[in-house]
Protein backbone atom coordinates (compact mmCIF):
# COMPACT_ATOMS: atom_id res chain seq x y z
CA UNK A 1 0.00 0.00 0.00
CA UNK A 2 1.44 2.92 -1.20
CA UNK A 3 0.19 5.66 1.67
CA UNK A 4 -1.07 8.86 0.74
CA UNK A 5 0.68 10.04 -2.63
CA UNK A 6 0.83 14.17 -3.88
CA UNK A 7 2.55 15.88 -6.69
CA UNK A 8 4.33 17.65 -7.28
CA UNK A 9 6.69 17.76 -3.85
CA UNK A 10 7.83 21.42 -4.93
CA UNK A 11 6.74 23.93 -7.07
CA UNK A 12 7.61 27.74 -7.59
CA UNK A 13 5.14 29.94 -9.49
CA UNK A 14 5.21 33.88 -9.77
CA UNK A 15 2.27 36.22 -8.89
CA UNK A 16 -1.22 36.03 -10.75
CA UNK A 17 -0.24 32.75 -12.28
CA UNK A 18 -2.29 28.98 -11.55
CA UNK A 19 -1.46 25.82 -10.36
CA UNK A 20 -3.02 22.56 -9.81
CA UNK A 21 -1.23 20.24 -6.56
CA UNK A 22 -2.84 16.07 -7.30
CA UNK A 23 -3.41 13.78 -4.56
CA UNK A 24 -4.22 9.98 -4.42
CA UNK A 25 -5.59 8.53 -1.17
CA UNK A 26 -4.79 5.73 0.30
CA UNK A 27 -6.38 2.28 -0.80
CA UNK A 28 -9.67 2.09 0.55
CA UNK A 29 -10.08 5.73 1.25
CA UNK A 30 -13.17 7.88 -0.73
CA UNK A 31 -12.58 11.08 1.26
CA UNK A 32 -10.13 13.71 0.83
CA UNK A 33 -9.44 17.02 2.47
CA UNK A 34 -6.97 19.91 1.59
CA UNK A 35 -4.48 21.74 3.86
CA UNK A 36 -2.46 24.67 3.83
CA UNK A 37 0.41 24.65 6.52
CA UNK A 38 2.45 28.38 6.71
CA UNK A 39 5.65 28.33 7.75
CA UNK A 40 5.60 27.41 11.69
CA UNK A 41 1.81 26.98 12.21
CA UNK A 42 -0.38 24.02 12.07
CA UNK A 43 -2.24 22.81 9.06
CA UNK A 44 -5.67 25.37 7.82
CA UNK A 45 -8.80 23.15 6.36
CA UNK A 46 -9.77 24.14 2.85
CA UNK A 47 -11.62 21.86 2.29
CA UNK A 48 -13.07 18.25 1.76
CA UNK A 49 -14.28 15.94 -1.32
CA UNK A 50 -16.35 12.97 -0.92
CA UNK A 51 -18.53 10.85 -3.64
CA UNK A 52 -16.80 13.94 -6.23
CA UNK A 53 -18.37 17.21 -4.27
CA UNK A 54 -17.23 19.66 -1.90
CA UNK A 55 -18.60 18.52 1.16
CA UNK A 56 -16.72 21.35 3.43
CA UNK A 57 -14.99 24.05 3.35
CA UNK A 58 -12.87 25.91 5.45
CA UNK A 59 -12.32 29.98 5.28
CA UNK A 60 -10.67 30.14 1.97
CA UNK A 61 -11.32 32.34 -0.77
CA UNK A 62 -12.69 31.00 -4.31
CA UNK A 63 -9.68 31.25 -6.16
CA UNK A 64 -9.02 27.41 -4.12
CA UNK A 65 -10.91 25.14 -6.24
CA UNK A 66 -10.81 21.53 -6.18
CA UNK A 67 -12.14 18.34 -7.94
CA UNK A 68 -12.58 14.33 -6.83
CA UNK A 69 -12.40 11.93 -9.51
CA UNK A 70 -14.19 8.76 -9.79
CA UNK A 71 -11.24 6.71 -8.53
CA UNK A 72 -11.67 8.88 -5.30
CA UNK A 73 -8.25 10.97 -6.76
CA UNK A 74 -8.57 14.53 -6.25
CA UNK A 75 -6.82 18.06 -7.70
CA UNK A 76 -6.11 21.56 -5.53
CA UNK A 77 -6.49 24.47 -7.78
CA UNK A 78 -5.53 27.98 -6.66
CA UNK A 79 -5.76 31.00 -9.04
CA UNK A 80 -4.05 34.30 -9.60
CA UNK A 81 -1.12 33.30 -6.58
CA UNK A 82 -0.83 36.07 -4.43
CA UNK A 83 2.71 35.78 -2.27
CA UNK A 84 0.90 35.06 1.07
CA UNK A 85 -0.05 31.36 -0.97
CA UNK A 86 3.29 30.09 -0.51
CA UNK A 87 2.84 27.14 2.07
CA UNK A 88 3.42 23.33 2.28
CA UNK A 89 -0.35 21.98 1.00
CA UNK A 90 -1.41 18.86 2.80
CA UNK A 91 -3.48 16.00 1.70
CA UNK A 92 -5.33 13.77 3.56
CA UNK A 93 -7.70 10.82 2.84
CA UNK A 94 -9.88 8.21 5.49
CA UNK A 95 -12.95 6.51 4.79
CA UNK A 96 -16.51 8.85 4.65
CA UNK A 97 -16.46 8.18 8.93
CA UNK A 98 -16.02 10.57 11.56
CA UNK A 99 -14.80 7.67 14.10
CA UNK A 100 -11.70 6.60 11.32
CA UNK A 101 -8.00 7.98 11.59
CA UNK A 102 -6.52 10.84 8.71
CA UNK A 103 -3.62 9.80 6.80
CA UNK A 104 -1.62 12.48 5.53
CA UNK A 105 0.64 12.55 2.00
CA UNK A 106 4.26 13.87 2.02
CA UNK A 107 3.10 17.71 0.82
CA UNK A 108 3.15 19.77 -1.54
CA UNK A 109 5.75 22.72 -1.05
CA UNK A 110 4.61 26.14 -3.30
CA UNK A 111 6.58 29.00 -3.28
CA UNK A 112 5.49 32.00 -4.84
CA UNK A 113 7.71 34.96 -5.88
CA UNK B 1 -14.53 29.71 16.20
CA UNK B 2 -12.90 26.54 17.51
CA UNK B 3 -9.26 26.88 18.77
CA UNK B 4 -6.66 24.36 19.59
CA UNK B 5 -3.69 26.09 21.50
CA UNK B 6 -0.68 23.84 22.40
CA UNK B 7 1.70 24.91 24.82
CA UNK B 8 4.90 25.40 25.29
CA UNK B 9 5.49 26.27 21.51
CA UNK B 10 8.79 24.77 22.34
CA UNK B 11 10.42 22.03 24.35
CA UNK B 12 14.29 21.08 24.93
CA UNK B 13 15.40 17.63 27.33
CA UNK B 14 17.94 15.15 28.09
CA UNK B 15 17.73 11.54 26.57
CA UNK B 16 15.70 9.38 28.81
CA UNK B 17 13.21 11.99 30.26
CA UNK B 18 9.69 11.63 30.68
CA UNK B 19 8.03 14.47 28.92
CA UNK B 20 4.13 15.65 28.80
CA UNK B 21 2.66 17.81 25.73
CA UNK B 22 -0.41 19.85 26.03
CA UNK B 23 -3.29 20.72 24.04
CA UNK B 24 -5.91 22.81 24.89
CA UNK B 25 -9.79 23.29 22.94
CA UNK B 26 -12.33 25.42 23.23
CA UNK B 27 -16.17 23.64 22.36
CA UNK B 28 -15.89 20.16 24.39
CA UNK B 29 -18.93 18.76 21.46
CA UNK B 30 -15.87 17.20 19.47
CA UNK B 31 -15.48 13.84 17.97
CA UNK B 32 -12.58 12.49 18.51
CA UNK B 33 -9.06 14.08 19.07
CA UNK B 34 -5.58 12.99 17.02
CA UNK B 35 -2.11 13.55 17.53
CA UNK B 36 0.59 13.90 14.54
CA UNK B 37 4.42 13.96 14.37
CA UNK B 38 5.69 15.79 11.79
CA UNK B 39 9.07 16.53 10.85
CA UNK B 40 10.88 18.95 9.07
CA UNK B 41 9.52 19.64 5.99
CA UNK B 42 7.47 16.83 5.89
CA UNK B 43 3.90 15.36 6.05
CA UNK B 44 2.09 14.40 9.11
CA UNK B 45 2.15 10.77 10.61
CA UNK B 46 -0.87 10.07 12.90
CA UNK B 47 0.06 9.16 16.31
CA UNK B 48 -2.86 7.89 18.17
CA UNK B 49 -6.58 8.39 17.82
CA UNK B 50 -9.15 9.46 20.66
CA UNK B 51 -12.52 8.54 20.22
CA UNK B 52 -14.51 11.29 22.01
CA UNK B 53 -16.15 8.07 24.22
CA UNK B 54 -12.60 7.31 25.25
CA UNK B 55 -10.24 8.76 27.54
CA UNK B 56 -6.88 7.63 26.62
CA UNK B 57 -5.20 5.48 24.04
CA UNK B 58 -1.53 4.09 24.49
CA UNK B 59 1.02 2.94 21.34
CA UNK B 60 4.61 2.06 22.84
CA UNK B 61 5.94 4.88 24.91
CA UNK B 62 2.94 7.24 23.70
CA UNK B 63 0.05 7.66 25.87
CA UNK B 64 -2.65 10.24 25.04
CA UNK B 65 -5.07 11.27 27.21
CA UNK B 66 -8.75 13.82 26.44
CA UNK B 67 -10.60 15.76 29.08
CA UNK B 68 -13.50 16.53 27.19
CA UNK B 69 -15.10 18.70 30.41
CA UNK B 70 -11.81 20.47 30.69
CA UNK B 71 -11.13 20.89 26.92
CA UNK B 72 -7.50 19.47 27.33
CA UNK B 73 -5.21 16.70 25.83
CA UNK B 74 -2.00 15.72 26.91
CA UNK B 75 0.55 13.19 25.17
CA UNK B 76 3.10 11.64 27.17
CA UNK B 77 6.27 10.34 26.05
CA UNK B 78 8.43 7.70 28.23
CA UNK B 79 12.03 7.78 28.11
CA UNK B 80 12.61 10.13 25.47
CA UNK B 81 15.08 9.51 22.90
CA UNK B 82 17.02 12.02 20.39
CA UNK B 83 14.56 10.34 17.37
CA UNK B 84 11.70 11.76 18.96
CA UNK B 85 13.00 15.42 18.15
CA UNK B 86 10.09 16.20 15.87
CA UNK B 87 6.89 19.04 15.92
CA UNK B 88 4.06 17.45 17.54
CA UNK B 89 0.89 18.59 15.86
CA UNK B 90 -2.65 18.18 18.27
CA UNK B 91 -5.90 18.26 15.98
CA UNK B 92 -9.55 18.66 17.14
CA UNK B 93 -12.17 16.33 14.31
CA UNK B 94 -15.32 17.70 13.83
CA UNK B 95 -17.91 16.35 11.16
CA UNK B 96 -15.83 16.72 8.19
CA UNK B 97 -12.30 18.51 8.78
CA UNK B 98 -9.61 18.68 11.53
CA UNK B 99 -8.73 21.74 13.75
CA UNK B 100 -5.25 21.89 14.47
CA UNK B 101 -2.54 23.65 16.80
CA UNK B 102 0.45 25.09 15.74
CA UNK B 103 2.08 22.23 16.99
CA UNK B 104 5.20 21.80 20.00
CA UNK B 105 8.42 21.37 18.55
CA UNK B 106 10.54 18.59 21.28
CA UNK B 107 14.42 18.52 21.00
CA UNK B 108 15.80 15.44 22.50
CA UNK B 109 19.55 16.22 23.44
CA UNK B 110 21.95 13.20 23.31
Amino acid sequence: DAGVTQSPTHLIKTRGQQVTLRCSPKSGHDTVSWYQQALGQGPQFIFQYYEEEERQRGNFPDRFSGHQFPNYSSELNVNALLLGDSALYLCASSPFSIEETQYFGPGTRLLVL
Amino acid sequence: KQEVTQIPAALSVPEGENLVLNCSFTDSAIYNLQWFRQDPGKGLTSLLLIQSSQREQTSGRLNASLDKSSGRSTLYIAASQPGDSATYLCARKDAGKSTFGDGTTLTVKP
